[in-house]
């Protein structure tokens, strides 16, 4: 993987529902790993940034996981509300960040 | 609170015309960047700068500059304003630790060329 890939592109579930998204990115020379979320009209917003592999981070109802040998983070949103909707970027990079191009999640009342 | 901020958000400009985008943050961070976001592209790094009057070329930094004077505000300029520079524009900052270090985002400016 050369690039810093997302999974899926977009996500539509129910309130209540928990979903978990992918972020792929070149797993030789890691250094970091960040999760941020964008709100339409608002600044990216940084959730995570993660550096050890098998590292597991939590912030309310949000958690992400690490695995830097195999180049995957894994994030988890566990009972979506409507205000989790959001595009969910992820970044990565040795001398600068790299970013995907984000899974946009939609949460229906 | 870190606070980042971009002098409009909206903006629209003419073909060949010399376009101004500021940015301004309050931490004291030493290093700023410019990103520019299309539909089904991830946020694309322009230029950034590591100090005063230091800069870096990014990823695509044709048909731009940047200027950095004072600590605190990063300009990114379009000489020439084209259609294909049409975008939503970020600046970003953060402080000279690495790459572990997170990024503070501006709201963005969505340019149209016209």
């Amino acid at each position: 993987i050369l690039n810093v890939e997302q999974s899926p592109q977009s996500l539509h579930v129910q309130e209540g529902d928990s979903t978990n998204f992918t972020c792929s990115f070149p797993s030789s020379n890691f250094y970091a790993l960040h999760w941020y979320r964008w709100e339409t009209a608002k600044s990216p917003e940084a959730l995570f940034v993660m550096t050890l592999n098998g590292d597991e981070k939590k912030k309310g109802r949000i958690s992400a996981t690490l695995n830097t040998k195999e180049g995957y983070s894994y994030l988890y949103i566990k009972g979506s509300q409507p205000e989790d909707s959001a595009t969910y970027l992820c970044a990565s990079g040795t001398d600068k960040l790299i970013f995907g191009t984000g899974t946009r999640l939609q949460v229906f009342p | 609170d870190v606070k980042v901020t971009q002098s409009s958000r909206y903006l629209v400009k003419r073909t060949g015309e010399k376009v101004f985008l500021e940015c301004v943050q309050d931490m004291d961070h030493e290093n700023m960047f410019w990103y520019r976001q299309d539909p089904g592209l991830g946020l694309r790094l322009i230029y950034f700068s590591y100090d005063v009057k230091m800069k870096e070329k990014g990823d695509i930094p044709e048909g731009y500059s940047v200027s950095r004077e004072k600590k605190e505000r990063f300009s990114l300029i379009l000489e020439s304003a084209s259609t294909n520079q049409t975008s939503m524009y970020l600046c970003a900052s953060s402080s000279p630790r690495g790459l572990q270090e997170t990024q503070y985002f501006g709201p963005g400016t969505r340019l149209l060329v016209l």
